[in-house]
């Protein structure tokens, strides 16, 4: 089974800043199955990226993915007051056909 | 516009059974494949089962297997998870979301606790 690690666990940062997620996987994945989710308190998941790099209908540019094999990156490049929550890195196996979730990135205000 | 509207959740005994819905509507119900996930209180997300548009493909992560069972009626364009022998583990909020990859769209879950 594949494991997701998500670091760091807290990012604290100011509106304006540049913020770099982190996504390291046990093993190597096809960039094609992983994905990039936001979750504000008392909100469902929102879907931002997937196939590693692909923005989801109506995330603004702001937001980019890149990464292949073990280590993906969630990029935001100018923080807006609205993008402070949590992200988590989803990637689907299928040996076992499955869904695994890092543990989650918190993006919080400094 | 999509919806999914998940119900069913409440307050339930260790060793209890629970079944939770998620009511679908805006799309073509039968043509996509549907998840459950749970986010214990404070935690991250784990998903809990999948099942394709006619229920051809049924899959479960160890957590769940035996316990759980997911289904659906395309005619009501309804998904269900039948939740058996629960334990204060599986307390959450659980979601419905649409798709097999990725998951684009979510309801706005319901909770189950699981507490004597």
């Amino acid at each position: 089974e594949i494991v997701l690690t998500q670091s760091p666990g807290t990012l604290s940062l100011s509106p304006g800043e540049r913020a770099t997620l982190s996504c390291r996987a046990s093993q190597s994945i096809s960039t094609t199955y992983l994905a990039w989710y936001q979750q504000k308190p008392g909100q469902p998941p929102r879907l931002l990226m997937y196939g590693a790099s692909s923005r989801a209908t109506g995330i603004p540019d702001r937001f980019s993915g890149s990464g292949s094999g073990t280590d993906f990156t969630l990029t935001i490049s100018r923080l807006e007051p609205e993008d402070f929550a949590v992200y988590y890195c989803v990637q689907y196996g299928s040996s076992p056909p499955g869904y695994t979730f890092g543990q989650g990135t918190k993006l919080e205000i400094k | 516009e999509v919806q999914l509207v998940e119900s069913g959740g409440g307050l339930v005994k260790p060793g209890g059974s629970l079944r939770l819905s998620c009511a679908a509507s805006g799309f073509t119900f039968s043509t996509y494949n549907m998840n459950w996930f749970r986010q214990a209180p404070g935690k991250g997300l784990e998903w809990v089962s999948s099942i394709s548009g006619r229920s051809s493909y049924i899959y479960y992560p160890d957590s769940v297997r035996g316990r759980f069972t997911i289904s659906r009626d395309n005619a009501e364009n309804s998904l269900y998870l039948q939740m058996n022998s629960l334990r204060a583990e599986d307390t959450a909020v659980y979601y419905c979301a649409r798709g097999s990859w990725p998951f684009d769209y979510w309801g706005q879950g319901t909770l189950v606790t699981v507490s004597s």
